[in-house]
């Protein structure tokens, strides 16, 4: 049974940049069958998908933060990260981390950390 | 980007009750789509994926339809633990687009 379990401050000043990691465990990360993304929910509001990333390394940003964006994974330690530079209070928002099937025989793969509130705020 | 538009955005049933939540792309999607159901507090847990496939251990009162532009979750009979917020994903391309979700509350 795979877990995934998201790591980071809770606080993050106005203009700074937010980091958090999602480890993986209970299965190896490095796998064509699947793909690790982040999505995040504004307090109140919906889910938005914010990127994934691929094993072979390739990463795929939501246009509206793109220019803020980074998702990179480490394989050596299970982990795959986020970075989100330059935040305001409308990035306040539980993040969480999530597996996906990225093949038609791993459709079914779909695994989400339990999240994590991230605070803009000076 | 592929927009998706769920309706209705809220909904008051009963227990026993039927209820139908559609999804709406904007472009065809194929099947490329998945129904969440979202409590307080929790991440969302996938019901429905590949648009009409039950994923392991969910129950079989949820089912799921649709191909290309619409889609629909229904609930043949709801039950007190499946009042919560519903969300479809389509991951037919990027960027991934969730519809805006759907409460289901006790009438």
């Amino acid at each position: 049974q795979l877990q995934l379990q998201e790591s980071g401050p809770g606080l993050v000043k106005p203009s700074e940049t937010l980091s958090l990691t999602c480890t993986v465990s209970g299965d190896s990360i490095i796998s064509s069958s699947y793909y690790w993304g982040w999505i995040r929910q504004p307090p109140g509001k919906g889910l938005e998908w914010i990127g994934s990333i691929y094993d072979s390394g390739s990463t795929y940003y939501n246009p509206s933060l793109r220019s803020r964006l980074t998702i990179s994974v480490d394989t050596s330690k299970k982990q795959f990260s986020l970075r989100l530079s330059s935040v305001t209070a409308a990035d306040t928002a539980v993040y969480y981390c999530a597996g996906f099937g990225a093949l038609v025989a791993a459709a079914s793969f779909d695994y989400w950390g339990q999240g994590t509130l991230v605070i803009v705020s000076s | 980007d592929i927009q998706m538009t769920q309706s209705p955005s809220s909904l008051s049933a009963s227990v026993g009750d039927r209820v139908t939540i559609t999804c709406r792309a904007s472009q065809g999607i194929r099947n490329d789509l998945g129904w969440y159901q979202q409590k307080p507090g929790k991440a969302p847990k996938r019901l429905i994926y590949a648009a009409s496939s039950l994923q392991s251990g969910v129950p079989s009162r949820f089912s799921g339809r649709g191909s290309g532009t619409e889609f629909t979750l229904t609930i043949s009979s709801l039950q007190p633990e499946d009042f919560a917020t519903y969300y479809c994903l389509q991951h037919n391309s990027y960027p991934l687009t969730f519809g805006g979700g759907t409460k289901v509350e006790i009438k």
